[in-house]
């Protein structure tokens, strides 16, 4: 089994339209959990933390599940702006950081 | 001036040559990373240097030689390397110790090994 496993899409939607991305872990004793961004050829870019209350950044909304070990991205009124491949993050706490990366998933927006 | 600034942004090797990737951050931190990032595939962990000091290699092959001279600088020594290792190589730094798990990337180095 893959320590972080994600769909890696593509997901199609059009403008304006809401969007949910989830994410699996293996590992039971992570502590740290994250989104990044990653656009076509870049490198990946922090697009917010996960903490255990969920969190909410403008039209992104991030969720935590302990007991089910997944991760989960809301994107509401999608944007042209926000294709792009987004990884699940989590770090395996092993004294120092070591993330581990999904695959990614990838979302198209379609005028 | 970006946080992490990573050197050449592209570059083409032979299997025979030599080479090294530059990596340089300018956010103070005091860990450094080097990632491995394969098409179709997850970012896959290198390296990790955490106050110049290697605390992970990630059964990384001897053709990859790391290099960290002092926090703000790290890099990538390359020899005798294969086709598959073409990949992006990507450079991250953290501020270990800080409660905060952050690395912030550099925008990589393409890497075509013919």
């Amino acid at each position: 089994r893959k320590e972080v496993e994600q769909d890696p899409g593509p997901f199609n939607v059009p403008e304006g339209a809401t969007v949910a991305f989830n994410c699996t872990y293996s590992n039971s004793a992570s502590q740290s959990f994250f989104w990044y961004r990653q656009d076509c050829r870049k490198e990946p870019k922090l697009l917010m933390s996960v903490y255990s209350s969920g969190n909410e950044d403008g039209r992104f909304t991030a969720q935590l599940n302990r007991a089910s070990q997944y991760i989960s991205l809301l994107i509401r009124d999608s944007k042209l702006s926000d294709s792009a491949t987004y990884l699940c993050v989590v770090n395996k706490n092993t004294g120092f950081q070591k993330l581990v990366f999904g695959t990614g998933t990838r979302l198209l927006v379609s005028p | 001036e970006t946080g992490v600034t990573q050197t050449p942004r592209h570059l083409v090797m032979g299997m025979t040559n030599k080479k090294s990737l530059k990596c340089e951050q300018h956010l103070g931190h005091n860990a450094m990373y080097w990632y491995k990032q394969s098409a179709k595939k997850p970012l896959e962990l290198m390296f990790v240097y955490n106050f110049k000091e290697q605390t992970e290699n990630n059964s990384v092959p001897s053709r990859f030689s790391p290099e960290c001279p002092n926090s703000s600088h790290l890099f990538l020594h390359l020899h005798t390397l294969q086709p598959e290792d073409s990949a992006l190589y990507l450079c991250a730094s953290s501020q270990a110790g800080s409660g905060s798990d952050i690395q912030y990337f550099g925008a990589g180095t393409r890497l075509s090994v013919l």
